[in-house]
């Protein structure tokens, strides 16, 4: 069962410009987290947000929780080529010790 | 340094030939997982443990083991390959207090 779907799964734009990654779910989450993968590497965490409604900037990237805390959004201003990877959102379960959820992934590619 | 060492990074083996792939984590953590990742399915759980001989499975158990002898180390068996089992394996540690996981560099097989 895939519980979040984000979208587009595939994003190839030029530097500079600007884009926003989603991440949907009809599930309720109690924090959510943005993940980016590099090739050949692990996903490495960027962000935590956990209160509904929340803001988080980490310099050029703006996330944000859904107000009812069952999706989110990654906004990037200025795309640059060291942007480009893999963006994975993952969801947060109050209860149990299986309790975090991957998206499906968007893939960014940005052109010099 | 906060490691995750997964081994080996890359393995090609022929289908029914058992495989052992390690990981080990030097966080002291209790909580390890196994994922793996496929094209548009992104990370998916295999098993997950929660401390010493805990262990249970996720969400794609089927044709794997694991075992959780000591704390550091959380192997992953796979007694019988098979072709659908082709994909690329990553070990998390998860700190336990912020849920953060910390990711391997994972491991790509590939089941001839």
């Amino acid at each position: 069962t895939q519980l979040l779907e984000q979208s587009p799964q595939f994003l190839s734009i030029q530097e500079g410009e600007n884009l926003t990654v989603y991440c949907n779910s009809s599930s309720v989450f109690s924090s959510l987290q943005w993940y980016r993968q590099e090739p050949g590497e692990g996903p490495v965490l960027l962000v935590t947000v956990v209160t509904g409604g929340e803001v988080k900037k980490l310099k050029r990237l703006t996330f944000q929780f859904g107000d009812a805390r069952k999706d989110s959004s990654l906004h990037i201003t200025a795309a640059q080529p060291g942007d480009t990877g893999l963006y994975l959102c993952a969801g947060v379960k109050w209860t149990g010790a299986n309790n975090l959820f991957f998206g499906t992934g968007t893939r960014l590619t940005v052109i010099p | 340094e906060a490691q995750v060492t997964q081994n080996p990074r890359y393995l090609i083996t022929v289908t029914g030939k058992k495989l052992t792939v390690t990981c080990s984590q030097n966080m002291n953590h209790e909580y390890m997982s196994w994922y793996r990742q496929d094209p548009g399915l992104g990370l998916r759980q295999i098993y997950y443990s929660m401390n010493v001989e805990v262990t249970d499975k996720g969400d794609v158990p089927e044709g794997y083991k694991v075992s959780r002898k000591e704390k550091r180390n959380f192997p992953l068996i796979l007694e019988s390959p098979s072709p659908n089992q082709t994909s690329l394996y990553f070990c998390a540690s998860t700190s336990g207090v912020k849920n953060i996981q910390y990711f391997g560099a994972g491991t790509r097989l590939s089941v001839l």
